[in-house]
């Protein structure tokens, strides 16, 4: 068991640049989540997979946003167009579906600034 | 979905118990309490959770008010490590929903 990794840490891109980031989960854990942070806040919720169905996106995940998990396993999140108000910290999170309900296990998080 | 209140900073002496508050009153029978914790710059790490009875590992204590109205996460013997900032979080699972809502959260400084 390695953790949830994400790449990249950190990214800085202009003003209406796409960017892609990337995140694996624990194996064999079918539940995956992304998260937003911004400075002073809590982790903002933005979509969740089981497995390689999206089955929640948050009314925050604009059209600029998208997020896939082929197959099941690691997940990626693009920020079409990037704006001056997406500079955040995104965070990924997996957990494992059965029985309770078993906690979520946070990656280090990728950092944007979008300049 | 339910929202929690937690004071915005505390401190504890080191070797002290840690007594952290939350207030979740509109949560609903089917969320979760769970306690998370962030140090600076690092992905929130799981503390503790419970449903509505209290719970103990080998971190923390929780201890849920019988209306779940209001929960306390219990550090029992805080170190300097312990300092980060505290989430008290509501975890909604439904049919196609999953999520942790999380609120400001709680500083907490333990000094020497």
């Amino acid at each position: 068991d390695t953790g949830v990794s994400q790449n990249p840490r950190h990214k800085i891109t202009k003003r209406g640049q796409n960017v892609t980031f990337r995140c694996d989960p624990i194996s064999e854990h079918n539940r995956l989540y992304w998260y937003r942070q911004t400075l002073g806040q809590g982790p903002e919720f933005l979509t969740y997979f089981q497995n390689e169905a999206q089955l929640e996106k948050s009314r925050l995940l604009s059209d600029r946003f998208s997020a896939e998990r082929p197959k099941g396993s690691f997940s990626t999140l693009e920020i079409q167009r990037t704006e001056q108000g997406d500079s955040a910290m995104y965070l990924c999170a997996s957990s494992y579906r059965g029985g309770p309900p078993y906690e979520q296990y946070f990656g280090p998080g990728t950092r944007l600034t979008v300049t | 979905d339910a929202k929690t209140t937690q004071p915005t900073s505390m401190d504890c002496a080191e070797g002290r118990a840690a007594n952290l508050p939350c207030n979740h009153s509109t949560i609903s029978g089917n969320e979760y309490v769970y306690w998370y914790r962030q140090i600076h710059s690092q992905g929130p790490q799981y503390i503790i959770h419970g449903l509505k009875n209290n719970e103990t590992n080998e971190m923390a204590s929780l201890i849920i008010t019988e209306d779940r109205k209001s929960s306390t996460l219990i550090l029992p013997h805080a170190t300097l490590r312990d300092t980060a900032v505290y989430y008290c979080i509501v975890r909604v699972i439904l049919r196609n929903t999953d999520k942790l809502i999380f609120g400001t959260g709680t500083r907490l400084q333990v000094f020497p």
